[in-house]
């Protein structure tokens, strides 16, 4: 298994562009989430799905979009990048629906918008 | 409204013991998650209480108070690989909430 991939590993986009995070899992994982984390900050939720076809707001949703067409995929759309939404993305992902159960997390995409 | 306190950095030597306590505030509380990251790298699960009491993995053990909203993450025989950021995680319904860490230097 290659657990939660994502891609890609590092990027850099003008202000106002778009662009989509790729995240994978190939472990039949119903619960997915991305977040982002700032230094001093943590990690915040911004969406997270328990199954293919349905999604849900985290804390920090405004600007990003989500859809989980497949249980494998869940990618994480930049509207139109802001300066404010430079940070490290992160996916992870769940065997089942409660978050109780472990979460493995990708490698992580280092996004920077200047 | 919800809150999470943790220590910001902690700072022990090899073969010691630590503690890092957090509190919590969270509106639908099912259980607290403890994550660690090394720098540059991705968080991985460490222990998860539901009940009260102690659980234990190896070097590393975890405690929740349901009453009191605190928990904390006990890690002994401290080695080098273990300097790290470590989250305490409370679980909301479907959602974890993640604080800022606590950075945890390991000396010789």
């Amino acid at each position: 298994n290659a657990g939660v991939t994502q891609t890609p590993k590092f990027q850099v986009l003008k202000t106002g562009q778009s662009m989509t995070l790729q995240c994978a899992q190939d472990m039949n994982h119903e619960y997915m989430s991305w977040y982002r984390q700032d230094p001093g900050m943590g990690l915040r939720l911004i969406h997270y799905s328990v199954g293919a076809g349905i999604t849900d707001q985290g804390e920090v949703p405004n600007g990003y979009n989500v859809s989980r067409s497949t249980t494998e995929d869940f990618p994480l759309r930049l509207l139109s990048a802001a300066p404010s939404q430079t940070s490290v993305y992160f996916c992870a992902s769940s065997p089942k629906l409660a978050t109780h159960y472990e979460q493995y997390f990708g490698p992580g995409t280092r996004l920077t918008v200047t | 409204g919800q809150s999470l306190e943790q220590p910001s950095e902690v700072t022990a030597v090899e073969g010691a013991i630590v503690q890092i306590n957090c509190t919590y505030q969270t509106s639908g509380f099912y259980g607290l998650s403890w994550y660690q990251q090394h720098d540059g790298g991705a968080p991985t699960f460490l222990s998860y209480n539901a009940l009260d009491g102690l659980e234990e993995t190896g070097r590393f053990s975890s405690f929740l108070s349901r009453s009191d909203s605190y928990g904390y993450l006990l890690l002994q025989e401290l080695q080098m690989k273990d300097s790290a950021s470590y989250f305490c995680a409370p679980e909301g319904y479907n959602k974890l909430i993640f604080g800022a860490g606590t950075r945890l230097a390991v000396h010789p």
